[in-house]
């Protein structure tokens, strides 16, 4: 099992841009949480997914982000027009669909800078 | 919504003292509350975890309990190790939804 997948590792972009962050869950998960992580602060909640369905996106902000969970594929979370209070560690997070669906499991983070 | 408090911020130990971590939370539904160790640069893991119909829980030099009445749950230590250190967060969900994390506290373990 080779656990939650992200990637890129390291994004750069220039304001104005698009940032594009894959996860792909590990292999029996269906539900997928995306949070950011500002350096030395806390996991800020975005978004929950299950598969082609968003659960609950209170904590992402309404212009430029959206995030999906295609049926095949990784979910994607998509920053539009980038600005630098964007550039942050930005984690994923899957759990089981059945069994003990509260362990969440994280990726290895995306760090996007923008410059 | 659910609100997680987590003290003290900072925690700095003497090498095999304990460690104790606080966290409180404000949803009386909240029923599972996981806790997560992240080192430097790398991704948090879950260390253990507890649910609303258990008090306390032990795995080897770490152990946490539960206060369902007080809202609060307690993560501890023993025996501190220098690969103790890194920050824990503590986190509250209702049945595996939406997990709302605690701010951190930085552990660190002095040899």
């Amino acid at each position: 099992n080779a656990g939650v997948m992200q990637n890129p590792r390291h994004l750069v972009r220039r304001r104005g841009q698009e940032a594009r962050l894959r996860c792909s869950p590990m292999k029996g998960h269906s539900h997928v949480y995306w949070y950011r992580q500002l350096p030395e602060e806390g996991l800020k909640f975005m978004v929950y997914l299950q598969k082609e369905n968003i659960i609950d996106e209170s904590g992402m902000p309404k212009e430029r982000f959206s995030a999906e969970f295609p049926k095949e594929g990784p979910s994607i979370l998509r920053i539009q027009q980038v600005v630098r209070g964007d550039s942050a560690a930005y984690f994923c997070a899957s759990s089981p669909a059945e069994g003990v669906r509260e362990k969440l499991f994280f990726g290895s983070g995306t760090q996007l800078s923008v410059l | 919504g659910e609100n997680v408090e987590q003290h003290p911020s900072t925690l700095s130990v003497q090498e095999g003292d304990s460690a104790v971590i606080k966290c409180t939370y404000s949803d009386s539904a909240s029923n599972y509350f996981p806790w997560y160790k992240q080192e430097l640069g790398k991704r948090p893991q879950l260390i253990i975890d507890i649910r609303s119909n258990v008090g306390e829980k032990k795995d080897q030099r770490i152990a946490v309990t539960l206060n369902k009445t007080a809202k609060h749950f307690s993560l501890h230590i023993t025996e501190t190790q220098p690969e103790d250190s890194a920050v824990y967060f503590c986190a509250a969900s209702l049945s595996g939804q939406n997990f709302v994390f605690g701010p951190g506290t930085r552990l660190s373990v002095l040899p």
